[in-house]
């Protein structure tokens, strides 16, 4: 699989976009990029995935760059409760089971 | 709340004891995981089903740990002659087998080996 590299932390102004990057240099073509994140006290929560188009849903918004090199997850409008740790994996869709968790990037919403 | 539940919330007990934990996944999927979580820590993987069998066992941590799918449906987790290191947050998770990697988390057992 796939390494990936997140910033260890970041801040964001509530109701401002919080762009969160994923740099994975390495991935290979038929590797996808999955979001999840983890509120304290709770599991983690899936969030979003793709392959190489954008893509949306009600949480969030996903972009991934042409050369599929870095994402980025995009909460367009923050609030409090977006305040956790986001964990982008790299894995090949149906190619096994276990989800590989690394340091992620703790989200702190200011208000 | 996804669905998954986990039982106990918090278990304390001493070194030596056995523990067990129970999941209880979503009840339309097929595939279940159980994950460690040690402090300041990523979730780590150590073990799945699908359907009463256990496909993946090599990443338990020792052989004082084993777990159990008898019927397809809820899990168990038992750790034996507990040591202080397996204190942590044991999660289980589950998925529906065509997207293993959308997994829905139960909210954990909290483990503490005094």
């Amino acid at each position: 699989d796939a390494k990936t590299t997140q910033p260890p932390s970041m801040d964001c102004a509530e109701g401002r976009a919080a762009n969160l990057p994923c740099n994975h240099s390495t991935i290979s073509g038929n590797e996808y990029v999955y979001w999840y994140r983890q509120i304290h006290s709770q599991g983690p929560q899936y969030i979003i995935h793709g392959l190489k188009n954008n893509e949306t849903n009600e949480m969030a918004s996903l972009i991934i760059t042409e050369d599929r090199k870095s994402s980025t997850l995009i909460l367009p409008h923050a609030t409090l409760r977006d305040t956790a740790v986001y964990y982008c994996i790299v894995r090949v869709a149906n190619a096994g089971n276990m989800l590989t968790f690394g340091g992620g990037t703790r989200l702190m919403v200011k208000p | 709340d996804t669905g998954v539940s986990q039982d106990p919330r918090h278990k304390i007990t001493k070194r030596g004891q056995n523990v067990t934990f129970r999941c209880d996944p979503i009840s339309e999927h097929n595939r279940l995981y159980w994950y460690r979580q040690t402090l300041g820590q990523g979730p780590e993987f150590l073990t799945y089903f699908q359907n009463e069998a256990q496909l993946e066992k090599s990443r338990l941590l020792s052989d004082r740990f084993s777990a159990e799918r008898p019927k397809g449906s809820f899990s168990t987790l038992e750790i034996q002659r507990t040591e202080q290191g397996d204190s942590a947050m044991y999660l289980c998770a589950s998925s529906l087998s065509g997207t293993p990697y959308e997994q829905y988390f139960g909210p954990g057992t909290r483990l503490t080996v005094t």
